[in-house]
């Protein structure tokens, strides 16, 4: 079935160094979310892309979605304290439910 | 708005019991999931909804069972507990069908720890 993969799964970096998680399913995909938790939170949508090659911002954040809809990218710019949870990345799997990765895991040193 | 709520925040049982956790959400959304929660394994969806009288297995749905009576409502039902059943259970809910296009909103979870 599909499967999506999400490296690395843990990141350690100092407060003002850039991040970045990377999805890759093995079929292709017809959107992506990326979703966020905080450290004993629940997780919470960020943002979905749908289009091939489609780039969104939203501030420091930066998302991307493959030009073959199989693979997308999550790239934060100087991070910072509050950037720390762990982020998720969700396919869709025969319409019926999402997929989710097993998470890449932000911590920040100040 | 309370969005989605669920019950208990966490339990410790034993093994062999049953136990039914609650979510309820007041969004008026028709998809609702259930989520199990394991380090390095991510969410894993045991359990969905589209509608009000209509259920759905997930990845993972051996051992649990859910009903959907009506619009607000999705308990999770485990019917024997055993430990690997050690989790955090994640409700959640979206407009239109589950899967697709749909943002998916999270309750705050249920700890639960099989002895």
């Amino acid at each position: 079935g599909q499967q999506v993969m999400q490296i690395p799964q843990y990141q350690h970096v100092q407060e003002g160094e850039d991040f970045t998680t990377y999805c890759n399913s093995s079929t292709t995909l017809s959107n992506i979310q990326w979703y966020k938790q905080r450290p004993g939170g629940h997780p919470v949508f960020l943002i979905q892309l749908v289009k091939s090659g489609e780039v969104k911002k939203q501030k420091r954040l930066t998302f991307q979605f493959g030009e073959a809809k199989k693979n997308s990218s999550l790239h934060i710019t100087a991070t910072q304290t509050t950037d720390v949870g762990t982020y998720f990345c969700a396919g869709p799997r025969r319409n019926n439910d999402m997929r989710f990765g097993a998470g890449t895991r932000l911590t920040v040193k100040p | 708005t309370a969005g989605i709520t669920q019950a208990p925040t966490s339990q410790i049982l034993a093994a062999g019991r049953s136990m039914t956790l609650r979510c309820t959400q007041d969004m008026r959304h028709n998809a609702m999931y259930w989520y199990r929660q394991d380090l390095g394994l991510g969410l894993r969806l045991i359990h969905y909804s589209n509608t009000a009288g209509t259920t759905g297995k997930g990845e993972v749905p051996d051992g649990y069972s859910v009903s959907r009576a009506n619009t607000d409502d999705f308990p999770l039902t485990l019917a024997s507990a055993v430990p690997s059943q050690t989790s955090v259970y994640f409700c959640a809910s979206s407009p239109g069908l589950a899967g697709g296009y749909n943002e998916q909103f999270f309750g705050p979870g249920t700890r639960l720890t099989v002895l």
